[in-house]
C-alpha cells in the first residue's frame, strides 16, 4: 500500500539551512506537497511539486524530487525562529482525493 | 468566516456518551475529509465525501460514523468511544482531483476520551 515516511526530529540553528526529508512508495504518485502544522492548529500548505519536475523553488522553500528514489526533500534557506514547526510531507496521485500523509518532522530552530 | 473551521475545539467525553464533531468551510470546495492525527503516527485518513457522496472509507470503526448534509458541511458523530481513539481529528476540503489543488484544514478538534 501506499507509505510515506519521515525522521521524526530536526534541530537546527538560527539563520542555518535546513533539510527535511521524505521517501514515498506509490510511484504513481502526480503531486507532493509539503505542509506546516504550527502548535494547536491544522495544517498549512508551504509548497508542492508536480512529479514530473525535479526542483521547484520558492522563496526561501526550495523542494527537491528524486522520482527514481522516491525521496523528496525540503530544504529552508536561513531558517528562522518563527520555521519552528512540524513538516509533513504527502503525496497524491491526480484523478483521486487521497491525500497521504508522514509522520511529520518536528523542526527545532535554537536561537 | 473564511476557510475551514471546526467545532468544538476541545472536546472531553466520557465513554458511553454520544458527541458530535463539525465542520464547516467556506471556499466553495467539492470535497470535506476527516483525518485523525494521534502522536508520532502519520494522519490517518477517515472518510472522503465528494459532492455530498462518501468516496474514500478507511476501515474506521463504526462508532465513527460521518454525515455530508451539503458540500460546505461536514460531521463527525462519536459514541461509545476508546481511549485509545483520543487524538486531534482534522477535517480537511479540497477543489478537485485534477490539477495540483491543495487540501485545506481546519484547526481541529482535540478530543479526549475518558
Amino acid at each position: 500500500g501506499e507509505d510515506v515516511e519521515q525522521s521524526l526530529f530536526l534541530s537546527v540553528r538560527e539563520g542555518d539551512s535546513s533539510v527535511i526529508n521524505c521517501t514515498y512508495t506509490d510511484s504513481s504518485s502526480t503531486y507532493l506537497y509539503w505542509y506546516k502544522q504550527e502548535p494547536g492548529a491544522g495544517l498549512q500548505l508551504l509548497t508542492y511539486i508536480f512529479s514530473n519536475m525535479d526542483m521547484k523553488q520558492d522563496q526561501r522553500l526550495t523542494v527537491l524530487l528524486n522520482k527514481k528514489d522516491k525521496h523528496l526533500s525540503l530544504r529552508i534557506a536561513d531558517t528562522q525562529t518563527g520555521d519552528s514547526a512540524i513538516s509533513f510531507c504527502a503525496e497524491r496521485t491526480s484523478g483521486t482525493y487521497k491525500y497521504i500523509f508522514g509522520t511529520g518532522t518536528r523542526l527545532k530552530v535554537l536561537a | 468566516e473564511t476557510g475551514v473551521t471546526q467545532t468544538p475545539r476541545h472536546l472531553v467525553m466520557g465513554m458511553t456518551n454520544k458527541k458530535s464533531l463539525k465542520c464547516e468551510q467556506h471556499l466553495g470546495h467539492n470535497a470535506m475529509y476527516w483525518y485523525k492525527q494521534s502522536a508520532k503516527k502519520p494522519l490517518e485518513l477517515m472518510f472522503v465525501y465528494s459532492l455530498e457522496e462518501r468516496v474514500e472509507n478507511n476501515s474506521v470503526p463504526s462508532r465513527f460514523s460521518p454525515e455530508c448534509p451539503n458540500s460546505s458541511h461536514l460531521f463527525l458523530h462519536l459514541h461509545t468511544l476508546q481511549p485509545e481513539d483520543s487524538a486531534l481529528y482534522l477535517c480537511a476540503s479540497s477543489h478537485q482531483t485534477g490539477g495540483s489543488t491543495e487540501a485545506f484544514f481546519g484547526q481541529g478538534t482535540r478530543l479526549t476520551v475518558v
